[in-house]
């Protein structure tokens, strides 16, 4: 079992709508929840970060924890063709220092 | 200063040749990492430094070999790299084992 498991897509949404993007995690003591941003050719940026179950905002980017369930997601609104790129979840282990990433979900917002 | 600079960002090199990598943070961050992307597919980690010691290696093979001169500064020293070793290799940091990463931009990396 991956330790970090998203569907690789492509996932497709018009514009102005909202976008789905769904990770598990395997290790239930995870504590951090990443969500980065990579366009092809570029290095990944930080997005969202959740530590707590819940949902957390910012902006039209919604990050969703269950930590029973050992669930994150990412909502996206108003889905905008510059929103087009892989999204890679990532979750940090329990113990040490290390971030583990999913494969990473592509996202294509067409006009 | 909220950024990790990585040099160069483009690299070609053949597999008999020595070259180094360099990452440079000043935000203060006390954990840097190296890691290695190849085309569709995630980050994969190599190294971390914690407080300047090598705390993580997920065994890489010793033609790479890490140094961390001090807190601000991570290098990447290669030598007698092969061709499958052509990547994207990126250099992180991060405040503390709870926050997230900050990337750099990555040297592109070409073992001919």
């Amino acid at each position: 079992q991956k330790e970090v498991e998203q569907n690789s897509g492509p996932l497709s949404v018009p514009e102005g709508a909202i976008a789905s993007l769904n990770c598990t995690y395997s290790d239930r003591g995870s504590q951090s929840f990443f969500w980065y941003r990579q366009y092809s050719g570029k290095s990944p940026e930080l997005i969202m970060s959740i530590y707590s179950n819940g949902d957390k905002e910012d902006g039209r980017f919604t990050a969703q924890l269950n930590k029973a369930s050992q669930y994150v997601s990412l909502l996206i609104r108003d889905s905008q063709p510059s929103d087009s790129a892989t999204y890679l979840c990532a979750v940090k282990a329990e113990y040490g220092n290390k971030l583990v990433f999913g494969a990473g979900t592509i996202l294509r917002v067409k006009s | 200063d909220t950024e990790v600079t990585q040099t160069p960002k483009h690299l070609v090199m053949g597999m008999t040749n020595k070259k180094s990598l360099k990452c440079e943070q000043h935000m203060g961050h006390r954990a840097m990492y190296w890691y290695k992307q190849k085309a569709k597919k995630p980050p994969e980690l190599m190294f971390v430094y914690s407080y300047e010691k090598l705390s993580i290696n997920e065994s890489v093979p010793s033609r790479f070999s890490p140094e961390c001169p001090n807190s601000s500064l991570l290098n990447l020293h290669l030598h007698a790299l092969q061709p499958e070793d052509s990547a994207l290799y990126l250099c992180a940091s991060s405040q503390d084992r709870t926050y997230g990463y900050t990337f750099g931009s990555g040297t592109r990396l070409t073992v001919v």
